[in-house]
């Protein structure tokens, strides 16, 4: 079964340090990726996605994300966070062999100390 | 952001009870989704459809069913609710599906069901 693999379940960062969250996936052929944000008390918003091209996409507020196909992986990149970056972070992927379903990572939660 | 409702915001009720979650959109999308959403378990898939009276399990199923007999609303029942459906639910809508490309989801508010 496709699945999605966040490994970093809680992060905690000062302000204007590096990040980088790490997501893998499971499939095979061809795979649409995705990153979504969860701001507190707020619902899921896109911060970027990959379909096809260049392996690393850029998305809002200066999130980038690179696609490695021979390591399954689509993690996420700040260069430098801030307080307000504090919110949950899912990695999705859609497989074309997955009869329309975006199966979502289980989250990770990210903390940024002023 | 998309015109999604959720309704109603906030729910408790008892275990064995009934309970329907609506979600409404005013974007004429093809496509919407019910998931709910539980600590350590990201995101999950309860049901979705692509058109008026035409949907499909997700990988959590069991326990929902859903409807849609109109383009903007998608309904989600609990026949019977047990407390192991307590969680937040989310409706999301698409245009042309989570496949193709340049597509993406967008998300309601959520709904908060406590069963207790």
């Amino acid at each position: 079964a496709q699945s999605v693999s966040q490994h970093n379940h809680h992060v905690i960062l000062s302000e204007a340090a590096s990040l980088e969250l790490g997501c893998n996936y499971s499939y095979g052929g061809t795979v649409n990726l995705f990153w979504y944000v969860q701001y507190p008390g707020q619902h899921l918003q896109l911060l970027l996605k990959y379909f096809s091209g260049d392996p690393l996409v850029k998305g809002i507020k200066g999130f980038e994300a690179e696609f490695i196909k021979s390591k399954f992986s689509f993690n996420l990149r700040k260069p430098s966070v801030q307080w307000s970056d504090t919110a949950e972070y899912f990695c999705a992927a859609f497989s074309s062999g997955s009869a329309r379903q975006l199966t979502f990572g289980s989250g990770t939660q990210l903390t940024v100390l002023p | 952001d998309a015109g999604i409702t959720q309704s109603p915001r906030h729910k408790v009720t008892e275990t064995g009870t009934p309970v329907t979650l609506r979600c409404h959109q005013t974007e004429n999308h093809r496509y919407m989704y019910w998931y709910r959403q539980d600590p350590g378990h990201g995101l999950r898939l309860i049901h979705y459809s692509y058109g008026v009276k035409d949907t499909d399990k997700g990988e959590v199923s069991d326990g929902y069913s859903v409807s849609r007999s109109k383009t903007e609303d998608f309904l989600l029942t609990l026949e019977s609710a047990t407390s192991s459906q307590t969680s937040v639910y989310f409706c999301a809508i698409s245009e042309r599906g989570t496949g193709s490309t340049n597509e993406k989801l967008f998300f309601g508010s959520g709904t908060q069901l406590s069963v207790l």
